[in-house]
């Protein structure tokens, strides 16, 4: 199906572990973005990218690795995972002159 | 830096409307978005609004824009128990493609 797809939906980790988000677009749009969501602080931007092989940190970069090698696909990799990285994460694709983002399901991630 | 804020939580009534109100402090915002969040689920886009204009109607839905106080708001007429949602303003500046997002105000509608 055409849209955009975040796995896993759901995931328990422990602190210090690795753990990679994954999302992937099937439209080919150049801009792909990673949000948080934390209650009180709305979504804040981790990261985004303006194309394959070209990333940029937003707002709460610390702590987060992005790549992409390819342009349908952007995961967000926690090296070492802390309490407070526990949150709602949303991938997103822009495309258009209006910065109009269209938004994954969400990955929600509890770190214990 | 941009700042969006909202007010977290109204609870209106089904049938009347809702207001829901934004402040932004960036000046060069280009684009005003109102996202709706429903539960479990990600953002969608319900409107936009360039900056250049002071309201835009769509169905339900009123946008007003007030550039001078930075001031935005979004007005859903004769409100449902499906409008119950979280609510996000948003601004981006043309040619920049970031987005900041406001907290969010939750909508919560009583039958």
């Amino acid at each position: 199906d055409a849209g955009i797809t975040q796995s896993p939906r759901y995931k328990i980790t422990e602190t210090g572990r690795q753990v990679t988000l994954m999302c992937h677009q099937t439209w080919s749009h150049s801009y792909m973005f990673w949000y948080r969501q934390d209650l009180g602080h709305g979504l804040r931007l981790i990261y985004y990218s303006a194309a394959a092989d070209i990333t940029d940190k937003g707002e709460v970069p610390d702590g987060y690795v992005v790549s992409r090698s390819k342009t349908e696909n952007f995961p967000l990799t926690l090296e070492s995972a802390t309490r407070s990285q526990t949150s709602v994460y949303f991938c997103a694709t822009g495309t258009g002159g209006a910065n109009v983002l269209t938004f994954g399901a969400g990955s929600r991630l509890t770190v214990l | 830096g941009e700042d969006v804020e909202q007010s977290l939580f109204l609870s209106v009534r089904e049938g009347d409307s809702s207001v829901i109100n934004c402040t932004y402090t960036d000046s060069s915002s280009t684009y005003l978005y109102w996202y709706k969040q429903e539960p479990g689920a990600g953002l969608q886009l319900l409107t936009y609004i360039f900056s250049n204009m002071d309201m835009k109607q769509d169905q339900r839905l009123t946008v007003l824009l007030n550039k001078k106080d930075k001031h935005l708001s979004l007005r859903i007429a004769d409100t449902q128990t499906g409008d119950s949602a979280i609510y996000f303003c948003a601004e981006s500046k043309e040619g920049y493609q970031k987005v900041t997002f406001g907290t969010g105000t939750k909508l919560q509608v009583i039958p």
